[in-house]
Parts: C-alpha cells; sequence; structure tokens
C-alpha cells in the first residue's frame, strides 16, 4: 500500500513571498489532516478534512493560510505572504474513517520542509 | 497548544537497555497514542491505550495509562540502535476528535 504523497520536500523562500505544498493521501482515506510542525516541538492541527469538507481549522492562520481538498482526494496547503516564524516542517496525514471521539490511526507523509528567510 | 508534556527531553542510553519516558496531559481524554519520528521522516503510529485501559503491550513497547495522574509512560525494552528518534504523545479529547501532541522525548541509544 502506497504512503501518504507530499511534494515538494524542501523549500527555501523569501519572507512575503508565497508558497504552496501538496499532498496525497493513502487510497482511500477520508481524513486528511495538515500540521505544522516547528523545530523543537510536537506537531500541530491547522486543518482537518472529512472528504473535501472542512472539520476543524481552528488553528489556521486564516489571514495567510489557505488550503483545499480537491474532490476529496489531494489537498493544497498555501502560505501567503510567508512569514518568518512559519519556518517549520509541514506534515500531511491521512486516516480510514471518521467517527467522533474513536480511535483512528493517522498515517503521515514525510513532510515539507520550509525555511522563510 | 500542545497538552502532552513528555519527560525527559532527552534520554541517552547503551543499547540493551531499557528506555523509559512519561507524558502528562491536562484534560480528560478518550484515548492515548505514542508515535515515533525518525530524523527527517514522517511520524509512525506505535502504539494507543484507551481511556478505561491501564496498560497495553505490543512487541518491545509497553504502555501504561493513568488517568486519576493524567499520566502515561512508554517502556521500551532492550533497546537498539535503531529505536534511535524522538518519541511523541498524542491526546485525543473525549469530547472532540483533534489529535495533540505533546514536545517530545528525543531518545538516543549508543551501540
Amino acid at each position: 500500500e502506497a504512503g501518504v504523497a507530499q511534494s515538494p520536500r524542501y523549500k527555501i523562500i523569501e519572507k512575503r513571498q508565497s508558497v504552496a505544498f501538496w499532498c496525497n493521501p493513502i487510497s482511500g482515506h477520508a481524513t486528511l489532516y495538515w500540521y505544522q510542525q516547528i523545530l523543537g516541538q510536537g506537531p500541530k492541527l491547522l486543518i482537518q478534512f472529512q472528504n473535501n469538507g472542512v472539520v476543524d481549522d481552528s488553528q489556521l492562520p486564516k489571514d495567510r493560510f489557505s488550503a483545499e481538498r480537491l474532490k476529496g482526494v489531494d489537498s493544497t496547503l498555501k502560505i501567503q505572504p510567508a512569514k518568518l516564524e512559519d519556518s517549520a516542517v509541514y506534515l500531511c496525514a491521512s486516516s480510514s474513517f471518521f467517527s467522533g471521539p474513536s480511535y483512528n490511526e493517522q498515517f503521515f507523509g514525510p513532510g515539507t520542509r520550509l525555511t522563510v528567510l | 497548544s500542545q497538552q502532552g508534556e513528555e519527560d525527559p527531553q532527552a534520554l541517552s542510553i547503551q543499547e540493551g537497555e531499557n528506555a523509559t519516558m512519561n507524558c502528562s496531559y491536562k484534560t480528560s481524554i478518550n484515548n492515548l497514542q505514542w508515535y515515533r519520528q525518525n530524523s527527517g521522516r514522517g511520524l509512525v503510529h506505535l502504539i494507543l491505550i484507551r481511556s478505561n485501559e491501564r496498560e497495553k503491550h505490543s512487541g518491545r513497547l509497553r504502555v501504561t495509562l493513568d488517568t486519576s495522574k493524567k499520566s502515561s509512560s512508554l517502556l521500551i525494552t532492550a533497546s537498539r540502535a535503531a529505536d534511535t528518534a524522538s518519541y511523541f504523545c498524542a491526546t485525543r479529547s473525549s469530547y472532540g476528535n483533534k489529535l495533540v501532541f505533546g514536545a517530545g522525548t528525543i531518545l538516543r541509544v549508543k551501540s
């Protein structure tokens, strides 16, 4: 079974520029997550999709971050304009079902390391 | 905000020794999960323990949960160099679906 794919793996941009990340979840996984992981910290959830609808985006800085999930499969996360503090690894994860506060294992992609200069 | 706090922040042991990592959290949970992250790679799910469970085993991993103290521990027995990684606990609330990660413990196993 193919895992979660992300691209690019690395990106270096200057502040105030724009950047986009792409994620392809595991086939058949209805739930997709974007996390931000700052160096030395654990991942922080930015947004969660169920199919192509947003379930939770409470920690997404909506003035500069946006995300969409095309046809309930691939997803893109965009930052416009980027700030120095956006330097982090952006992780995409997917899981097979959404059913309230019950267990579902999240499968993570390798992440995109963003450096903002 | 991060709910789980791992202790210690870093741990260095010899191959063959046991490694114990602790996690504390603040709010009521449905379950607690442990993940491993190797350098430059994504996270891998290791084990899940539900709020009504006290102990769980998986291979060389043993997880305990004390809901009265809002804490969990992960024990890795007979450690190997390949266990070198960062380990994160993550909690799922009783009231929502969000998975909240702690800051992690960096484990180094020396051969």
